[in-house]
Formats: C-alpha cells, sequence, structure tokens
C-alpha cells in the first residue's frame, strides 16, 4: 500500500540554526513529492517540491533532498526565523493517480528566540 | 479575495442529520480536491473533480459521503445521516494541475 511517514513529530531549533525535517515514503512507483507548512488555524501551503528524476532542489532558505534508494525526503531550512514555526507535511503523488495527493502524519517545527 | 473559500467555518450538528460543505475555489482552476483532516495528521484525499467531472472518489469513507461540482466551479460535499466519527477539519483545494491552493477549512462537529 501507500504510506508516507515522518521520522519524528516534533523539533524544536535555535533562531538562526538549520533545520532539517525527514521524511520517509514506501511507495516506490511515487514519482512527484511536496513539502508543505501549515501554521495555527490554516490550511497547508506549498513550499516546494521535487520530482523523482532529481535528488535535489533548492527555493529561498529551503532544500529538499529525495534519496529513491532508501525512500527517503528530508526538508533543510536555512537560518531558521520564528516565522517558520509551523507543522510541516511531507506529501506525495502516486503514478497511478496523478492528481491524488498523499499526506504524511506531520512534524511540528518550534523556533525559540 | 483570491483565495479558496469554504463556507461555513464552523458546524455543529447533531448526530443523525445531513450537512453541506461548500467551497469555492480560485476562479479558473480546473481541478478542485476534497480532504478530511484530524489534529496533527496530514490531510486525508477524499475525492476530486477536474472541471465538473468527479475523477476519484476513492477516499470518500462510505456511502453517506458525496461531492458534487456541478458547474464546474463551486463544489459541495455532503454528508448524510452524520455520525460522531465525521468529526473533523474538512479541506478544500483548488489548482491548475500543479500546485495546490487551500482553504481555511470547516470544523464539523458532530454532536
Amino acid at each position: 500500500g501507500e504510506s508516507v511517514g515522518l521520522h519524528l513529530p516534533t523539533l524544536s531549533v535555535q533562531e538562526g540554526d538549520n533545520s532539517i525535517i525527514n521524511c520517509a515514503y514506501s511507495n516506490s512507483a511515487s514519482d512527484y513529492f511536496i513539502w508543505y507548512k501549515q501554521e495555527s488555524g490554516k490550511g497547508p501551503q506549498f513550499i516546494i517540491d521535487i520530482r523523482s528524476n532529481m535528488d535535489k532542489r533548492q527555493g529561498q532558505r529551503v532544500t529538499v533532498l529525495l534519496n529513491k534508494t532508501v525512500k527517503h525526503l528530508s526538508l533543510q531550512i536555512a537560518a531558521t526565523q520564528p516565522g517558520d514555526s509551523a507543522v510541516y507535511f511531507c506529501a506525495e503523488k502516486a503514478q497511478t493517480s496523478y492528481d491524488k495527493v498523499i499526506f504524511g502524519p506531520g512534524t511540528s517545527l518550534s523556533v525559540i528566540p | 479575495g483570491a483565495g479558496v473559500s469554504q463556507s461555513p467555518r464552523y458546524k455543529v450538528t447533531k448526530r443523525g442529520q445531513d450537512v453541506a460543505l461548500r467551497c469555492d475555489p480560485i476562479s479558473g482552476h480546473v481541478s478542485l480536491y476534497w480532504y478530511r483532516q484530524a489534529l496533527g495528521q496530514g490531510p486525508e484525499f477524499l475525492t476530486y473533480f477536474n472541471y465538473e467531472a468527479q475523477q476519484d472518489k476513492s477516499g470518500l469513507p462510505n456511502d453517506r459521503f458525496s461531492a458534487e461540482r456541478p458547474e464546474g466551479s463551486i463544489s459541495t460535499l455532503t454528508i448524510q445521516r452524520t455520525e460522531q466519527r465525521d468529526s473533523a477539519m474538512y479541506r478544500c483545494a483548488s489548482s491548475l494541475g500543479g500546485e495546490q491552493y487551500f482553504g481555511p477549512g470547516t470544523r464539523l462537529t458532530v454532536t
């Protein structure tokens, strides 16, 4: 079956440090992965995505790494700021259902000022 | 306001009643998705539409749940004979085929 999950349910980091949020997935047929940020009381917000033919993709202060060998995905946030405090979800799109997005359970990131 | 909107934002209903949840997608967005989200968990896929056609309803829990998007814009998720286990946040998202934009959700409480 399809499954996307996270190693750490909570993460606390000092302001200015780098954050790394990890995610494991089990469906080797998935070809598209997305990271979402969800602030309290709001809907998930797209951060960055990556296709399975890539290993790394960078955005503004964020980098996503994909290791298909071990089915592992990570989100790196550089110079973490208080505004980064939120729940982060990894998600995948399965090849068999192009537009269906499967979400993992989430990691709560708390930034300590 | 150019975002996805949902109404009502909060709904409290008694067990056995029917409820209808509305989603207004971003204008021009072809795809519309419904999700259910439990506290502390990721959104759980329910169903989605391209234009007015329902493409996938495999995530609907049972036949008490249904959705429609008759004119390819606004969508309604209907839950008949509600049960306490239906209590959750119901979220809608829309897209042009790529990034999904989520609405604020409807918090449904069944008493």
